[in-house]
């Protein structure tokens, strides 16, 4: 299993442009997420999914959008970027059982905005 | 405010010594994760504890659900334990709430 993967792993963004950070997870798990991760901050919930054709907004969801039209694949999308939005994304899975809330992480993706 | 406390934000430590990283927590759970971040890597998970104390090499957590702490234990610590150390607990909707990190240096 390849787990969580994320692509790209860097990423330079002019303000406004618009792009779309990957992840997908080979696990069948029903959970995913995506978390930003600041200096200074702990992990903040963007956006989350309980299951293909569910979204929810997390903690800090302005300026992003997700969908999930399978079990595989949660892409976050940055609309209009700001320099606000520079950060290291993670995106993480998990099952609604067995294992409990045990989540698995992809290996982030460093986003920086100009 | 936030739901879940760490401490020391830093710390340095010589290699073979005994660490303990703690982490508070004021929101009731079910289970508390410890999870580690290596310098420009990704994130794993190391425990998911809801009572007592588990065990992984020299890695060790315990939990007291009462006092709302836990506490990462490393013996014989390495350089390669070097580090950030993330305590997260789940909330009643499923989501986390995750400490802002210990990050753990050790030195040879």
């Amino acid at each position: 299993n390849a787990g969580v993967t994320q692509t790209p792993k860097f990423q330079v963004l002019k303000t406004g442009q618009s792009m779309t950070l990957q992840c997908a997870q080979d696990m069948n798990h029903e959970y995913m997420s995506w978390y930003r991760q600041d200096p200074g901050m702990g992990l903040r919930l963007i956006h989350y999914s309980v299951g293909a054709g569910i979204t929810d907004q997390g903690e800090v969801p302005n300026g992003y959008n997700v969908s999930r039209s399978t079990t595989e694949d949660f892409p976050l999308r940055l609309l209009s970027a700001a320099p606000s939005q520079t950060s290291v994304y993670f995106c993480a899975s998990r099952s609604n059982y067995g294992d409990g809330y045990e989540q698995y992480f992809g290996p982030g993706t460093r986003l920086t905005v100009t | 405010k936030n739901e879940v406390e760490q401490s020391p934000q830093n710390l340095t430590a010589q290699e073979g010594e005994f660490i303990t990283i703690n982490c508070s927590y004021s929101v009731g759970i079910s289970a508390l994760h410890w999870l580690q971040q290596h310098p420009g890597g990704g994130i794993v998970s190391l425990f998911m504890l809801s009572s007592g104390k588990k065990k992984h090499g020299r890695l060790i957590a315990t939990i007291n659900i009462q006092e709302k702490h836990s506490s990462l234990h490393i013996t014989a610590s390495h350089p390669r334990d070097s580090a950030v150390y993330i305590c997260a607990a789940p909330n009643t909707g499923n989501q986390f709430y995750f400490g802002t990190g210990t990050s753990l240096t050790v030195i040879p």
